[in-house]
């Protein structure tokens, strides 16, 4: 099951900030948030990760409460070719490995 | 260029066959993984493999199997026990924290 819950869909104006939340109050404290999107028929391109601070890249920055219990992801000035659907995930460490589990997603709009 | 690259884009199945779908990354990553995809949800495991000659099953294994021989490469077959195989799969190498998707490959059922 998906440990994190996300709008269905959100839609922003091209150049301002796209703010997509997620929740995920069931994470435990050794648990990474990480952010991938996905273009149509593409396979996912990865965004961002964090586990309790603040981070920012290139591409977006991600905001984690400090209950860690919800996060954001900022996409700074919105652009067409962001429109996607922008899955955020909770990393479950089993020994060795790790798997990344996916939920439904958010479906991004940016409009013109 | 240093990738994941899936074959074939699409593929057709009968019923009752089995059908490989390749995946090759050059990235030198130990770790690979195979999701499937249905229309409008998200990823789902099917196996994942941290070493050669090592693979372990994800959440959807039933129907599928893998093998692991070289370090660049994790086939991924569809048996025909897999009753439900029309899917888009996707494939994934990682190195410490982070996955890295290929092109994926839609397969359907004829």
């Amino acid at each position: 099951d998906a440990k994190t819950t996300q709008p269905t869909s959100m839609d922003c104006a091209e150049g301002r900030a796209a703010n997509l939340p997620c929740n995920h109050s069931t994470i435990s404290g050794n648990e990474y948030v990480y952010w991938y999107r996905q273009i149509h028929s593409q396979g996912p391109q990865y965004i961002i990760h964090g586990l309790k601070n603040n981070e920012t890249n290139e591409m977006a920055s991600l905001i984690i409460t400090e209950d860690r219990k919800s996060s954001t992801l900022i996409l700074p000035h919105a652009t067409l070719r962001d429109t996607a659907v922008y899955y955020c995930i909770v990393r479950v460490d089993e020994d060795s490995s790790y798997k990344l589990i996916f939920g439904s997603g958010t479906r991004l709009l940016v409009r013109p | 260029d240093g990738g994941i690259t899936q074959s074939p884009k699409y593929l057709f199945r009968k019923e009752g066959q089995n059908v490989t779908l390749s995946c090759e990354q050059n990235l030198n990553h130990d770790a690979m993984y195979w999701y499937r995809q249905d229309p409008g949800q998200g990823l789902r495991l099917i196996y994942y493999s941290q070493i050669v000659n090592d693979f372990q099953k994800g959440d959807i294994a039933e129907g599928y199997s893998v093998s692991r021989e070289k370090k660049e490469s994790f086939p991924l077959t569809v048996t025909s026990a897999q009753k439900n195989p029309t899917a888009f799969y996707l494939c994934a190498s990682g190195q410490q924290e982070t996955q890295y998707f290929g092109p994926g490959t839609r397969l359907l059922v004829l």
